[in-house]
């Protein structure tokens, strides 16, 4: 019972380059998030998916891009690396209703 | 717009101390509310749901729509419940949620 995991746990990246964030459920969740965390901001939705093959931005998703190709992996890739996209990236699954997220174990990423 | 609000960015209590961590909302409706925990190390995880009434390791918390309030109580605080704790909102039948900044709560022996 994976739940929902993420990979890699810390990358250092340069500016200008691209990575990919993975992140793969095994709960069967039709809705995955993809959340930034900023120190003393929160967490801000930068994209979210409601099943597969369908993704919608959330309220940060400039430099972001997600595909949902199955419901299993929910994929955030980030094409030109700047310093302002140094965070902790999480991964979520579920939510609907009641029942809240099951969150990712992080990614933290450094731009520099 | 909506708006999930956490005053306070550190706690600091004894331990045996009540806790209470505040929480205030913006919302025109009926919000679902939640907390949410990350202990040292580990993954955020649900703590508590208000729809479900619960008390979780101690810890309750009371809708309050007069007062738009949704805080975090525990009568007797422990040293393993020094976390960073979030509160978070959803309007029901919607999938996004809206989260506090977050209260880092240390409990001092």
């Amino acid at each position: 019972n994976a739940g929902v995991t993420q990979t890699p746990k810390f990358r250092i990246l340069k500016i200008g380059q691209s990575m990919t964030l993975q992140c793969t459920q095994d709960m069967n969740h039709n809705y995955m998030y993809w959340y930034r965390q900023d120190p003393g901001m929160g967490l801000k939705l930068i994209y979210y998916s409601v099943g597969a093959g369908i993704t919608d931005k959330g309220e940060v998703p400039n430099g972001y891009n997600v595909s949902r190709s199955t419901t299993e992996d929910f994929p955030l890739r980030l094409e030109l690396a700047a310093p302002s996209q140094t965070s902790v990236y999480f991964c979520a699954g579920g939510g609907q209703g009641e029942s809240g997220y099951t969150f990712g174990s992080g990614t933290r990423l450094t731009v520099v | 717009a909506q708006r999930v609000t956490q005053p306070e960015k550190l706690l600091s209590v004894f331990k045996g101390a009540p806790v209470e961590l505040k929480c205030n909302y913006s919302y025109s409706g009926s919000p679902e509310l939640f907390w949410y925990v990350q202990y040292s190390r580990q993954r955020l995880q649900l703590l508590l749901r208000h729809i479900s009434r619960e008390s979780i390791k101690g810890f309750t918390a009371d809708l309050n729509k007069g007062e738009t309030s949704f805080h975090l109580k525990k009568p007797f605080a422990q040293e393993e419940d020094s976390a960073m704790y979030y509160c978070a909102l959803t309007s029901p039948g919607t999938y996004k949620y809206i989260f506090g900044t977050g209260t880092r709560l240390k409990v001092l022996a």
